[in-house]
């Protein structure tokens, strides 16, 4: 079974923060995925990667950024967190051939105090 | 602009009966289509992929079909338990790329009473 694992369930962090969500996949996939969850707006995409050191922004960009150093690890960063950036973060994983599901982490509760 | 939606008004039903759950969308002509259940506080978790040209795909108690004409998914859930209480979404690969970029529906939340 596919495994995806983020580093924390829940974590708290202060305003002006820089804050390091990681994730890590056992499954040689190559694409990878960071979406936050909110109430009614679902799931939204951050950024992504289809490969080592390669990124493109999603749909929310705006106040993150991301690494891709090995092919098994995605991290998030949130240059400067803020209140606003509170929220449920899921990464995700999928091999790049088609008709394959994507595998999600537990998730990561973020609060921004 | 390019749209999926799912029933936003929670589904509660009675155990032992069929949950269908339904999922339009607009604007594409996806590959195919995935189904996700989702628990409080937990990821997605994969259940079925139906490709563009397969009416309908069963897995044990699960059921989904694709009509491309009247761009609609419909998901069933026959002889339901009170543990497929969950919130269920669809997903669409609109891409021909190999990213592999998934356009989400918002979920919708089934109640299964005992």
């Amino acid at each position: 079974d596919v495994k995806v694992t983020q580093s924390s369930r829940y974590l708290v962090k202060r305003t002006g923060e820089k804050v390091f969500l990681e994730c890590v996949q056992d499954m040689d996939h190559e694409n990878m995925f960071w979406y936050r969850q909110d109430p009614g707006l679902g799931l939204r995409l951050i950024y992504f990667s289809y490969d080592v050191k390669m990124k493109e922004k999603g749909d929310i960009p705006e106040g993150y950024s991301v690494s891709r150093e090995k092919k098994e690890r995605f991290s998030l960063i949130l240059e400067s967190a803020s209140t606003n950036q509170t929220s449920m973060y899921l990464c995700a994983s999928t091999a790049s051939r088609a008709n394959q599901p994507q595998h999600f982490g537990d998730g990561t509760r973020l609060s921004i105090l | 602009s390019q749209k999926i939606e799912q029933n936003s008004e929670a589904l509660n039903i009675q155990e032992g009966k069929t949950a269908t759950l339904t999922c339009n969308y607009t604007n594409y002509s996806p590959a195919y289509l995935q189904w996700y259940r989702q628990d409080p506080g937990r990821g997605p978790v994969f259940l079925l992929l139906i490709r563009e040209n397969e009416k309908e795909k069963r897995k044990e108690r699960l059921k989904v079909t694709f009509d491309t004409t009247l761009k609609q998914s419909l998901f069933h859930i026959t002889a339901s338990q009170p543990a497929d209480s969950a919130t269920y979404l669809c997903a669409l690969d609109p891409w021909a790329g190999n990213n592999r970029k998934l356009i989400w529906g918002l979920g919708t939340s089934l109640g299964v009473n005992p």
